[in-house]
């Protein structure tokens, strides 16, 4: 148990919907990641906040969003769904700025239909 | 740019085996280096890591030693198991708070 926990497991909806990710991150770990898994794509950076703030920004789309709560749990907004952002939402957390060693939830599964 | 390049899978090996995933990496600067490791089901988990040239890194069994010089950081073990069936990722930090990750190589091991 890597002490970070994902919410929703499973996601199933339909295009144009708009979803929300949620990720409590590791006790003490002021850093939250977010990565996208595909078949396809492999494992792709989205964002990072540290303390409530957006820290760096990878490949993320205009239509996602996130941010990261005082209690420093995080939530990734997903809208205008299209088939294609049928994917595995990972949340990943660490103790300072820089990723050294990331702590990763079990992952969310988001499929649209 | 920075990336990290790792040998296609499958991989399929018998119990006992010795296994080579190889990886190489580019960077501007003078990254760490880490292998991660996906169990069936669950997410990422560190491997083990090296963060200067000639460290090695090794945990359960597994080796991984940082060269410079050709710019690889492949992934080792002498004796196989069916337990270490999982995707194994190596990845790349140049502290810049952006983890690069290679494809992941996907292990299978039969009994």
């Amino acid at each position: 148990d890597s002490g970070v926990t994902q919410t929703p497991k499973h996601l199933i909806t339909a295009t144009g919907q708009r979803v929300t990710l949620r990720c409590s991150p590791r006790s003490g770990d002021l850093s939250v990641y977010w990565y996208q898994q595909s078949l396809d794509q492999g494992l792709q950076f989205l964002i990072q906040y540290y303390n409530g703030e957006e820290r760096a920004k990878g490949n993320i789309l205009e239509r996602f969003s996130a941010q990261q709560f005082p209690d420093l749990h995080s939530e990734l907004n997903l809208s205008s769904l299209e088939l294609g952002d049928s994917a595995l939402y990972f949340c990943a957390s660490s103790v300072g700025t820089a990723p050294g060693e990331l702590f990763f939830g079990e992952g969310s599964r988001l499929t649209v239909l | 740019g920075n990336s990290v390049t790792q040998m296609e899978g499958p991989v399929t090996l018998s119990e006992e085996a010795f296994l080579t995933i190889n990886c190489t990496y580019t960077a501007t600067g003078y990254p760490s280096l880490f292998w991660y490791v996906q169990y069936p089901g669950e997410g990422l988990q560190l491997l083990l890591k090296a963060t200067k040239a000639d460290d090695k890194g090794s945990n359960k069994g597994f080796e991984a030693t940082y060269r410079k010089e050709t710019t690889s950081f492949h992934l080792e073990k002498g004796s196989v198991q069916v337990s270490d069936s999982a995707v194994y990722f190596c990845a790349l930090d140049l502290n810049n708070n952006d983890m690069r990750f290679g494809a992941g190589t996907r292990l299978t091991v039969k009994p």
